[in-house]
């Protein structure tokens, strides 16, 4: 059964903190995503990454940062978080030369105070 | 730049009854589209997938429809319970230079009573 795990369902951190936030899936995609979900705005890609050590930004970049080291493990990092940042993260992984099908975790509700 | 809108945002309606959601994209150069079904607070669930080439999909209740052309697709549920009542999303991919993106409409958020 396909399975992407997220590391923390909720999350409270202060204003200038840096934030991690870690993904994880067991299905060996080589594609991983980083969305924000707010409301009236839907889903926006952060960043996204086809390769271990290979990225690439998505439309709302700023702010943000990413890291993969590992094919399974995908992270997003807040380097001073902001209270704009406050909102929904998911992450997703799709395999690559099939149709793509995107499979999401259970989401990370960041907020920041 | 790819546009999704999804109508409408919001729908109330009685068990048993049979319904349809729209999703219209402006750019019809799009390599499949996905709907979607999320829950309060939770992540997104993949329902259907319609590659590009093709008119629809089916899985139980639920039937997609593409109509590329247009920039039209159309989900179809059979039938709704109160389970059903979810947020629902559609969205359409396109290949990018190692991978691929996808731009999604904003969602019906629909409520099946009893």
């Amino acid at each position: 059964d396909v399975k992407v795990t997220q590391s923390s369902r909720y999350l409270v951190k202060r204003t200038g903190e840096k934030v991690f936030l870690e993904c994880v899936q067991d299905m060996d995609h080589e594609n991983m995503f980083w969305y924000r979900q707010d409301p009236g705005l839907g889903l926006r890609l952060i960043y996204f990454s086809y390769d271990v050590k290979m990225k690439e930004k998505g439309d709302i970049p700023e702010g943000y940062s990413v890291s993969r080291e590992k094919k399974e493990r995908f992270s997003l990092i807040l380097e001073s978080a902001s209270t704009n940042q406050t909102s929904m993260y998911l992450c997703a992984s799709t395999r690559s030369g099939s149709s793509y099908e995107q499979y999401f975790g259970p989401g990370t509700r960041l907020t920041v105070t | 730049k790819q546009e999704v809108t999804q109508i409408p945002a919001a729908l109330s309606v009685p068990e048993g009854e049979n319904l349809v959601l729209n999703c219209s994209f402006t750019d019809s150069a799009i390599y499949n589209l996905q709907w979607f079904r999320q829950d309060p607070g939770k992540g997104l669930t993949s329902l259907l997938l319609i590659q590009s080439s093709q008119r629809e999909q089916t899985s139980g209740r639920l039937n997609a429809s593409l109509d590329k052309s247009s920039g039209r697709s159309t989900l179809y549920i059979a039938a709704s319970q109160p389970g059903d009542s979810a947020t629902y999303l559609c969205a359409v991919r396109r290949l990018t230079g190692g991978g691929n993106k996808l731009t999604f409409g904003t969602g019906t958020q629909l409520k099946v009573e009893l």
